[in-house]
């Protein structure tokens, strides 16, 4: 079966502070997806990233980077000099196989960015 | 503009009284998905479809129905609404049709069963 963990359910960090996002996922399939997506107070789910299992490339987006390691099953996320606006819920999530399978996510992080 | 549209975004209801969600999207999408989201469980699939006239049970489906006849178009159905169904409800597409590529959410339906 496959699962997400994200261990940290509240995270508060001071403005311009780097801040890491864990997650940990669990297949036995070589072929999966992550994904990362951002749910704001406004509740919307934005998407950030999309991974496979193939890509062990480390992904920067302006201060978002991304660290997927598949030696220990982990594909955290930093914030780079966090600000107010980065305060949300954010996701982890994961597709396997090559078949149709469900989206799984994590159940979130509560990031909270303190001016 | 690409996007998933959800009607209504709020709504409160009684027990019993059945409702209808509608969910559209634009970009020619041929997987759609319903999710519910509640506190400390996260984003919990209900049902999803991989083209018209197909579709499946996620992991929740108790109690809800769907119907593809359009490939625009996945409504979602309380036939008998009960207060256990008060969650914030989320509509999704995808372009791959085994749901490998990016899902696309629509911005949420707030429901409230009393």
């Amino acid at each position: 079966a496959q699962k997400v963990t994200q261990a940290q359910t509240e995270i508060s960090v001071v403005e311009k502070e780097d801040v890491t996002l864990d997650c940990v996922y669990e297949t036995r399939d070589t072929t999966y997806y992550l994904f990362w997506y951002k749910q704001p107070p406004s509740g919307e789910l934005v998407f950030l990233i999309r991974r496979n299992s193939f890509d062990e490339q480390n992904e920067i987006s302006g201060r978002y980077s991304w660290n997927f390691q598949k030696s220990t099953s982990s594909f955290n996320f930093t914030i780079t000099a966090s600000q107010v606006v980065d305060s949300a819920v954010y996701f982890c999530a994961l597709s396997v196989g090559l078949g149709n399978t469900p989206l799984v996510f994590g159940k979130g992080t509560r990031l909270s960015v303190i001016a | 503009e690409a996007q998933v549209t959800q009607n209504p975004r709020y709504l409160i209801t009684v027990t019993g009284k059945k409702l209808t969600v509608t969910c559209s999207q634009n970009m020619n999408h041929e997987y759609m998905s319903w999710y519910r989201q509640d506190p400390g469980l996260g984003l919990r699939q209900i049902y999803y479809s991989m083209n018209v006239e197909v579709t499946d049970k996620g992991d929740v489906p108790e109690g809800y129905k769907v119907s593809r006849k359009e490939k625009r178009n996945f409504p979602l159905i309380l036939e008998s609404p009960s207060p256990n169904q008060t969650s914030l409800y989320f509509c999704a597409s995808s372009s791959d049709r085994l749901n490998k590529e990016t899902q696309y959410f629509g911005p949420g339906t707030r429901l409230l069963v009393l």
